[in-house]
């Protein structure tokens, strides 16, 4: 069975531009999250998609967005990208926030560096 | 406010010492989860405890869910260099925040 996967693995963005990150979930998980992990600091929850809904944020700039398809994949946008915005970009999955005994798997993440 | 305290931050042991990694909180959890991550790459996930007081072995990794399920730890028998890594704690609250949070980590580096 396949885990979550991510694209691109590694991608470099200049200043103030834009840029997408793709992550498709394990087969059968409807949520999908997203964190960010930069040099130095921990997890950080980004947001959270289940049946194609945005749930929950957590405390980043509007610039930062996403969606979930019909198909439970999901896309991270980042606008305006700031040099602080270099990090490593982690989707994972699962069946549901409320499924008992929740279980999250993390993709390979996404490396942004932006210069 | 760091919600999970994850002890020891770094620990170099010598291949075939035991180890024990802390995770603490005043919260309580619905669930919490132990990944290890390796550089450059994602977590993986290691186990997941859900029942106060619930005790989960993984071949020479023992994991604890505090009976309060307010704590966890990991312990390693024998650890091996195949054992180096960031080992990260990450509980979930109850309520609808589909939001884990983490310990800071602890870098594991066993020396063969």
């Amino acid at each position: 069975e396949a885990g979550v996967t991510q694209s691109p693995t590694h991608l470099i963005k200049t200043r103030g531009q834009q840029v997408t990150l793709r992550c498709s979930p394990i087969s059968g998980h409807t949520s999908v999250y997203w964190y960010q992990q930069a040099l130095g600091l921990g997890l950080q929850f980004l947001l959270w998609y289940d049946e194609g809904e945005e749930r929950n944020r957590g405390n980043f700039p509007p610039r930062f967005s996403g969606r979930q398809f019909p198909n439970y994949s999901s896309e991270l946008n980042v606008n305006a990208l700031e040099l602080e915005d270099s990090a490593l970009y982690l989707c994972a999955s699962s069946l549901g926030w409320s499924a008992p005994g929740n279980t999250i798997y993390f993709g390979e993440g996404s490396w942004l560096t932006v210069v | 406010t760091q919600l999970l305290e994850q002890s020891p931050q770094f620990l170099s042991i010598q291949e075939g010492e035991n180890l024990t990694v802390y995770c603490n909180s005043s919260s309580v959890f619905s669930s919490l989860q132990w990944y290890r991550q390796e550089p450059g790459e994602g977590p993986v996930l290691l186990v997941t405890v859900v029942t106060g007081g619930e005790v989960k072995k993984l071949k020479r990794l023992t994991f604890q869910f505090g009976d309060a399920r307010k704590d966890s730890s990991l312990h390693i028998t024998a650890a091996q260099p195949g054992d180096t890594g960031l080992y990260l704690c990450a509980g979930a609250k109850s309520g609808n925040t589909g939001k884990l949070i983490f310990g800071q980590g602890t870098t594991l580096q066993v020396k063969p």
